[in-house]
Order: C-alpha cells, then sequence, then structure tokens
C-alpha cells in the first residue's frame, strides 16, 4: 500500500548545489507531476509526464530537470540550486482510468537553499 | 483561461461552528471536473471528493457537504459542527489539463 513514495523528506542545500528530489509510484499509473508549494500560492506545476518516455514543463519549470524511463519513477533535478527553489515539493500519481483524474501525493520534501 | 480563486485566506471559527469555504472557478470548457483536497497541518494532501460539471446535486458526507452552481461557477464545501481535526489548508482544484489549484484556505478550529 506505498502509494506515492517521495525521498528526500528534507533536505538542505547550498547554492550552486544539484540533486534530486526522487519519486515513485506502485499504482501503474501513466500520469504523473511535480508541484512546489510556497506560503500563499497554492501549488504550481512544475514538470508533469504522460508516460515513459513523455515529459512536458508545468508553470514554473525554469531550474528543473525531469525524466521519466520507467512508469513508477519520475525523479526531479535541481541543476544548480538557488534560495529562490526553497520550497515544499510534491509528487503526484494520477489515476485518469475513470475520467476526472484524482491525484495521489507523495508526503512531499522540504527543500532549504541557502 | 483557467483558474480557481479562494478569496478566503484565513478562516477563525470555534468548535461545533459551521463554516463554508468558497471556490469560485473559471473554465472554457463545457465538461469538467472540480476537486476538493485536504492539507493538514502533518503536509500530506488529502483527496476529499471530485464533481462532474454534469451533475449539480450536492453532496453530503457526513459532516462534509458540497455545494456546486454552474450558474455562478462555484463549488463550495461546507463542514457542519466543526471539529478541532478540521483544522487544515483546503484546496479546489481544476484539472484541465493540468491540475490547476486555488491558493488555499486555512482553516483553524479552536475549542
Amino acid at each position: 500500500n506505498a502509494g506515492v513514495t517521495q525521498t528526500p523528506k528534507f533536505q538542505v542545500l547550498k547554492t550552486g548545489q544539484s540533486m534530486t528530489l526522487q519519486c515513485a509510484q506502485d499504482m501503474n499509473h501513466e500520469y504523473m507531476s511535480w508541484y512546489r508549494q510556497d506560503p500563499g500560492m497554492g501549488l504550481r506545476l512544475i514538470h508533469y509526464s504522460v508516460g515513459a518516455g513523455i515529459t512536458d514543463q508545468g508553470e514554473v519549470p525554469n531550474g528543473y530537470n525531469v525524466s521519466r524511463s520507467t512508469t513508477e519513477d519520475f525523479p526531479l533535478r535541481l541543476l544548480s540550486a538557488a534560495p529562490s527553489q526553497t520550497s515544499v515539493y510534491f509528487c503526484a500519481s494520477t489515476d485518469r482510468s475513470s475520467g476526472g483524474a484524482i491525484q495521489y501525493f507523495g508526503a512531499g520534501t522540504r527543500l532549504s537553499v541557502l | 483561461a483557467q483558474k480557481v480563486t479562494q478569496a478566503q485566506t484565513e478562516i477563525s471559527v470555534v468548535e461545533k461552528e459551521d463554516v463554508t469555504l468558497d471556490c469560485v472557478y473559471e473554465t472554457r470548457d463545457t465538461t469538467y471536473y472540480l476537486f476538493w483536497y485536504k492539507q493538514p497541518p502533518s503536509g500530506e494532501l488529502v483527496f476529499l471528493i471530485r464533481r462532474n460539471s454534469f451533475d449539480e446535486q450536492n453532496e453530503i458526507s457526513g459532516r462534509y457537504s458540497w455545494n456546486f452552481q454552474k450558474s455562478t461557477s462555484s463549488f463550495n464545501f461546507t463542514i457542519t459542527a466543526s471539529q478541532v481535526v478540521d483544522s487544515a489548508v483546503y484546496f479546489c482544484a481544476l484539472p484541465l489539463p493540468k491540475l490547476i489549484f486555488g491558493a488555499g484556505t486555512r482553516l483553524a478550529v479552536h475549542p
């Protein structure tokens, strides 16, 4: 019953460092996405994927890269971290089987960039 | 453009009061879904309800009820007899084609 698993839960980076936020789902969903949550701004879509090998940009893609080599995994890469990327990051996996797709979210990764 | 507006930033009530969270949306689509999610202090996002634009009947689930009015583009959420455990941030969302969230309403229920 894992659902969507995100690692790590917390991370502190220095400006300019790189890192990868991991996301894995075991529900065999084709659609996965990454959001960032900042105070007073709700959740904003960074990147999404409609299936293995296919990714696209969301509202705020700058500074982030993604890839989707398998259905299960959708990592988010920060190539050169900036303080503006301090946020809480959520990965989501979407069940589109019945229309009106329900998104299932991971527990989140709290990232601080100093 | 598709947009979700939650005008209430924060609401504070005393336990057992009823409270309504407002959600107004914009979409050019004739068929769409709307969602509500809850984010308790622990931080996870919990799916509460999905509503199809074809169905304007109010929905009730225990102390929760939802009022969907297409004529006013609103999808409001009411908690009856609120409890401390209802304290959370609540998000309304429109999933076409990418899930667009409102900014959220923080509900604080005090004993």
